[in-house]
């Protein structure tokens, strides 16, 4: 299994800022995954990030509201920009293992974000 | 129709009680199935896959029901330590990658 770090752990932040969170991996990695797990609810899956190539959005998420950076196959980093409460969340980076099929997933240990 | 559901619960059980979860997924090609653990405050972490035969892993077997699309957890004597959201998680097209999540069942082992 990867080691997976994820900071910051959590913050506080005003409305109208950003956030970059940041995803160091343990070894190199083909894609990485952001995901948001809002209070009670399920994990969303946000985009992937490729290294080498702009990350790819799911819908309902774009790229100017939550630019990914993926510069190598160790690290990655999530922007929330022009932030609102709505954003306040649980933010996850995401990697596949190193099994055959690569389909089991190991994850950060998030970012807890409170917009205020 | 959600992609992936599951009840949310909570269970409430004692301890040494067999407790089941079952989650449905919407889209019928999906070929790999899983389930998540998460603890309070926690990262998801892998509990076991669900093959099409079935698997068990101590105290926790996984069935797959295609015909009926949805896949179950079982946890036998159940230990203060499980409590805990179980997510059930499905990854719905052949060769991809994304995987997508139920909302959880939230289970509480009580003394």
């Amino acid at each position: 299994s990867a080691v997976i770090s994820q900071k910051p752990s959590r913050d506080i932040c005003q409305r109208g800022t950003s956030l970059t969170i940041q995803c160091q991996v343990d070894s190199q990695v083909t894609m990485m995954f952001w995901y948001r797990q809002q209070p009670g609810q399920s994990l969303t899956l946000i985009a992937t990030a490729n290294q080498g190539s702009e990350a790819t959005y799911e819908s309902g998420f774009v790229i100017d509201k939550f630019p990914i950076s993926r510069p190598n196959l160790t690290f990655s980093t999530l922007t929330v920009s022009n932030m609102s409460p709505e954003d306040s969340s649980i933010y996850l980076c995401s990697v596949p293992g190193t099994d055959a099929t690569n389909e089991k997933l190991f994850f950060g240990s998030g970012t807890q974000l409170s917009v205020l | 129709r959600k992609e992936v559901e599951q009840d949310p619960g909570p269970f409430n059980v004692p301890e040494g009680a067999t407790v089941a979860f079952n989650c449905t997924y919407s889209n019928s090609a999906s070929q790999s199935f899983f389930w998540y653990r998460q603890d309070c405050r926690k990262e998801p972490k892998l509990l076991m896959s669900v093959y099409s035969s079935g698997n068990e892993d101590g105290r926790f077997t996984a069935q797959l029901n295609r015909a009926s699309q949805y896949i179950s957890l079982l946890i036998r004597d159940s230990k203060l330590s499980d409590s805990a959201t179980y997510l059930c998680a499905v990854i719905p097209y052949t060769g991809g990658f994304k995987t997508i999540f139920g909302a959880g069942t939230r289970l509480f082992v009580k003394a």
